[in-house]
This record gives structure tokens, sequence and C-alpha cells, in this order.
């Protein structure tokens, strides 16, 4: 079993739909990272949180520490927001050396 | 805005062949990673490094050598490439406990 599950493996939307990925852990964590990636291209930085909530243009990102689990929330979604949405976390073992677990990504397409 | 550049963006090398990746980061980062990246198995470390002449071995470091001369540049050699190296890889680094930056990737096919 992997150490980050995420949920869906793929999601197809229509636009304008609010949309959610969930990410659980296994884990004990110092935190929790949300990344994008497009098409052919780089892996982008999103959020990086380890309580609460945070929030950026349409998209949020939740944890709850106690749970072990995350969300990503994508409101009035759009056709640019396709592509895959990857949870990684930093174990809280293993010394500062930010070495992250990777979720095996979520598959967004958002259709028009 | 840190940047993370790989030397190339595809690349197809023959079976047996000896694979040099480059990866320069312009941040002063200590710490510097590489991926690979495959459909279902998601990202795995195959080496980190966090500071010059440092190494440690990822999850998959079997196949793999690298390279850190200088603080800025971080490189993945394929001693004898192999088929089952057919693979996206990706280059990070990061300053201490903070969010990794990532390349734009390099697709390598080895036929």
């Amino acid at each position: 079993k992997n150490e980050v599950e995420q949920s869906p493996q793929n999601l197809t939307a229509q636009e304008g739909e609010f949309i959610t990925i969930n990410c659980s852990y296994s884990v004990g964590i110092s935190a929790l990272h949300w990344l994008q990636q497009h098409p052919g291209g780089g892996i982008v930085s999103l959020f990086m949180l380890s309580s609460g909530k945070k929030k950026h243009g349409r998209l949020i990102a939740t944890i709850n520490i106690q749970e072990k689990h995350s969300s990503l929330h994508i409101t009035a979604s759009h056709p640019r927001d396709s592509a895959v949405y990857i949870c990684a976390v930093f174990p809280n073992y293993g010394g500062a050396t930010n070495k992250l677990i990777f979720g095996t990504g979520t598959l967004l397409a958002v259709q028009p | 805005d840190v940047k993370v550049t790989q030397s190339s963006r595809y690349l197809v090398k023959r079976t047996g062949e000896k694979v040099f990746l480059e990866c320069v980061q312009d941040m002063d980062h200590e710490n510097m990673f590489w991926y690979r990246q495959d459909p279902g198995l998601g990202l795995r470390l195959i080496y980190f490094s966090y500071d010059v002449k440092m190494k440690e071995k990822g999850d998959i470091p079997e196949g793999y050598s690298v390279s850190r001369e200088k603080k800025e540049r971080f490189s993945l050699i394929l001693e004898s490439a192999s088929t089952n190296q057919t693979s996206m890889y990706l280059c990070a680094s990061s300053f201490e406990v903070q969010p990794q930056h990532f390349g734009d990737g390099t697709r390598l096919s080895i036929l």
C-alpha cells in the first residue's frame, strides 16, 4: 500500500464545476505539498501547508492532521485547469533532508 | 524566481550507451534531487544531494549514479542505458525544508 493515496485517479468535469481531489497519507508528516503538472510540462508548486486551509485564486487546499487527509478544491473550473495534480508529503522522520513521498497523481480534464 | 534548467527536453539513446542528464539551478539551493516519473507509479526518487560532493540513494538508485561537483549542478548518469530506463526524468532543488522547484523534465527514450 502506498504511503500517499490520491482519489480519484482520473476526473472529468464540465467547465464551471466545483472540483475536489483527495489525498490520504499513513505517515507522520511535517507538511504537505500540492503540485500541478501540465501535459508535457514541468511541475509547479501550488501549496505547502501543515495545518488549516490556504487559498490562492480559485484554488483552496485544506488539511486535517488528525485524520491524515488533505483536499484540493477548484472553484469555477476552467479548461486551463486540466492537468495532473500531485499530493506529496514531507515525512517527519529521516532528518531535514526535504525528501518527499508522492502520490500517483490525479488526472483532471475540464471540458468546455 | 527560481530557475531549474534541464539540459534536454527530449533525448533518444541506444542500449548500452552512457547517458548524462544535466540539471542546473540558479538559487544557491543546497538540496538537489533526481526523480523518474512513470505512468501509474508517480514520481520516484533516484538520488538526492544535500551539499557539494554529497549524495544519498533514493528509492530506485540501481543503474544510476550522480555527480555534484558544484553547488548549482547535479548530473544523473546512466552507466549503461537499458530499455527499462525509458522514462521522464525530473530534477528539483530546494532550500532546507522548503518547497522543491522542478525543471521541465527530460523525456528519455532508450532504443
